[in-house]
């Protein structure tokens, strides 16, 4: 597609449950990258992919959160038992490469609410 | 570690007026500079690079790595350009490709 989509546009869950967030980058990119944004605050880096491969993860909290690129599929970010600190816009974007000149293109955001 | 700074929560201007939204950065490296802009109810978009020395809907950002600043300029403000301004850092390395954003500065332009 033109522009990267990301579904679901809100989640909310209760604190323990699951949380499942998708991303479709635009075609023809071949990096993703996962940020989120807690309370309008600032950006704080997740993980990036370059294609299917995990190329970045020094932002992801380890224990609960994981993340895929497969082949023919949208791009997720999963948490496994949400805490109420999860709750925040999580934004998708992509790039046509990781050269630090590229444009990133942002998706919609989608926004979890942990109760 | 890379750092994004943008001192002003909020700015607000009239129509017309001058504005500038800073940013400072710290970065041992030599870093890649970004302006990205939400206007309300629309997605994060790239404003402009200091790679392209362009000047976007008449908005410059001069890079000054002596005194580690990326401001953000237009010399006559429009009410258009209401929205929200991050500052954004791309570094070296491993970092490569991975945006450090500041806070963001919500511009305010009045008629």
């Amino acid at each position: 597609g033109e522009e990267v989509a990301q579904t679901p546009k809100h989640l909310v869950r209760g604190e323990g449950q699951k949380a499942k967030l998708y991303c479709a980058p635009i075609k023809g990119h071949s990096y993703v990258f996962w940020y989120q944004q807690v309370l309008k605050n600032e950006f704080k880096f997740l993980i990036s992919f370059q294609n299917e491969n995990v190329f970045d993860e020094t932002g992801m909290p380890k224990e609960r959160f994981s993340a895929k690129c497969l082949p023919n599929s949208p791009c997720s970010l999963e948490i496994q038992a949400t805490k109420l600190e999860d709750s925040a816009v999580y934004f998708c974007a992509s790039s046509p490469s990781r050269t630090g000149q590229e444009t990133q293109y942002f998706g919609p955001g989608t926004r979890l609410l942990v109760l | 570690a890379q750092r994004v700074t943008q001192p002003e929560k909020l700015l607000s201007v009239f129509k017309g007026a001058p504005v500038e939204l800073k940013c400072n950065y710290s970065y041992s490296g030599s870093p890649e500079l970004f302006w990205y802009v939400q206007y309300s109810r629309q997605r994060l978009q790239l404003l402009l690079r200091h790679i392209s020395r362009e000047s976007i809907k008449g908005f410059t950002a001069d890079l000054n790595k002596g005194e580690t600043s990326f401001h953000l300029k237009k010399p006559f403000a429009q009410e258009e350009d209401s929205a929200m301004y991050y500052c954004a850092l791309s570094a070296g390395g491993t970092s490569y490709g991975k945006l450090t954003f500041g806070q963001g500065t919500i511009l305010t332009v009045h008629p």
